[in-house]
């Protein structure tokens, strides 16, 4: 069965950098959602969208913006990065309020 | 603000021994999710657990929800180094928010 595709799966970028992180939702499925995960920590939710529009919102520093396209792919852009941006990022995507079902997450290294 | 709290955080047991992992959250919820997270990897739906007294099982853990003292358990039966990984209670808060708040995870070690 078809999963959720995240890409990167690596990330290194400097400080002030920018980065856009890709998601791919499992077919059919109408909410994306973002969580970041520091290291030994929980998942903390950033942002969600359902039929492409911004449902939820977390955590998400004003430096971070998302956006969920016409084909529900979703990308996560995050600016002016600081070294405690470094963590798994993590993509779900569910249908109906059903379970959330992740993707492999990306790491991003920042230095 | 739903909070979602965890017990144990670590727990390092013998194979074959039983033992109960406890998700605590502090308001109402419809959904309470199992999730089970194997280091630096993502994580994968165990239990969806969607009414008062649903009780789940698969394979050896055993997953259980109590809505009214807000209180689900995962129960491991006889367990085996394979178990081995941080396992993540998820609610789901009521009102058809569309996100998930993470327990504090308990990093289960299982030795052989």
């Amino acid at each position: 069965a078809a999963g959720v595709i995240q890409s990167p799966r690596h990330l290194i970028k400097e400080k002030r950098e920018t980065a856009t992180l890709k998601c791919y939702p499992i077919p059919r499925h109408d909410t994306v959602y973002w969580y970041q995960q520091g290291p030994g920590q929980d998942p903390q939710f950033l942002i969600s969208f359902y039929e492409k529009m911004q449902s939820d919102k977390g955590s998400i520093p004003d430096r971070f913006s998302a956006q969920q396209f016409s084909d529900y792919h979703s990308e996560l852009n995050m600016s002016s990065l600081e070294l405690g941006d470094s963590a798994l990022y993590f993509c779900a995507s569910s249908s109906d309020l059903d379970t959330q079902y992740f993707g492999p997450g990306t790491r991003l290294t920042v230095l | 603000e739903l909070k979602v709290e965890q017990n144990p955080l670590f727990l390092s047991m013998q194979e074959g021994k039983n033992y109960t992992i406890y998700c605590n959250y502090s308001t109402t919820s419809d959904r309470l999710y199992w999730y089970r997270q194997d280091p630096g990897k993502s994580l994968e739906s165990l239990f969806v657990l969607l009414s008062n007294g649903a009780v789940k099982q698969e394979g050896r853990l055993m997953a259980s929800l109590d809505t009214k003292a807000r209180l689900s358990t995962l129960h491991i039966t006889a367990a085996v180094h394979d178990l081995s990984a941080t396992y993540f209670c998820a609610v789901d808060k009521s009102g058809g928010t569309y996100k998930y708040i993470f327990g504090t995870g308990t990093r289960l070690k299982v030795l052989a």
